[in-house]
């Protein structure tokens, strides 16, 4: 099976600007996560959706949203970007919510 | 709650010799942990995870984990490091049944030739 694939690869913002990362699941995967990793906070949860339904959510602030569709695909948005946005976004998908399998990652550069 | 700690932010091994990657876990129930590593510039890729069958782990490129109750420990080890082992590893722990990871700060591993 393809692995998990998310796009765009690299983005460069400026701050102020919203952004939208997608993220493909593995085939059959139906539960898909989002994580954010910077040097000074690591990696950090952000939400996870299955079935399009929001499960569960961290601890950010509501600039960052999230949604899935029928098929599992799903995408998050950053709204009004700030520069401390800047980091790898990581995407995960499980079958049964127990094993994550993570992307490649969004690089997200706010300037 | 639960949580992990590495307890190393850096390793160094030479190649050929034993790496001893440890990790601490805090859970008030039987905890999912897993290890991942991350190459530079790469997303995380899983090397092993325990969900409570047998102690004694085997995962991917020859590394392997034993889940310690008593000393609430999941450490990971290898017989002998590759120069291709040089990467970031995460000690992480699955949130109850939430789907949520809970991730250590990371330990780099430099291997020496």
């Amino acid at each position: 099976k393809a692995g998990v694939t998310q796009t765009p690869r690299y983005l460069i913002k400026t701050r102020g600007q919203q952004v939208t990362l997608s993220c493909s699941p593995i085939s059959g995967h139906r539960s898909v996560s989002w994580y954010q990793q910077t040097p000074g906070q690591g990696l950090q949860f952000l939400f996870e959706y299955f079935s399009e339904t929001q499960r569960n959510k961290g601890n950010f602030p509501g600039r960052f949203s999230g949604r899935q569709f029928s098929n599992s695909r799903s995408e998050m948005n950053v709204s009004t970007l700030e520069l401390g946005d800047s980091a790898l976004y990581l995407c995960a998908s499980s079958e049964t919510r127990n094993t994550q399998y993570f992307g490649p990652g969004t690089r997200l550069t706010v300037l | 709650a639960q949580s992990v700690t590495q307890l190393d932010s850096h390793v160094s091994v030479s190649e050929g010799t034993p790496v001893l990657l440890r990790c601490n876990y805090s859970s008030s129930y039987s905890p999912s942990l897993f290890w991942y590593v991350q190459h530079p510039n790469k997303g995380l890729q899983l090397l092993l995870k325990y969900t409570s069958a047998a102690t004694l782990v085997k995962g991917i490129n020859g590394f392997e984990a034993e889940f310690k109750k008593s000393e609430t420990s999941f450490h990971l080890t290898k017989p002998s490091a590759h120069m291709s082992d040089a990467a970031e590893y995460f000690c992480v722990v699955l949130s109850g049944n939430t789907g949520k990871l809970i991730f250590g700060q990371g330990t780099t591993l430099q291997v020496k030739p």
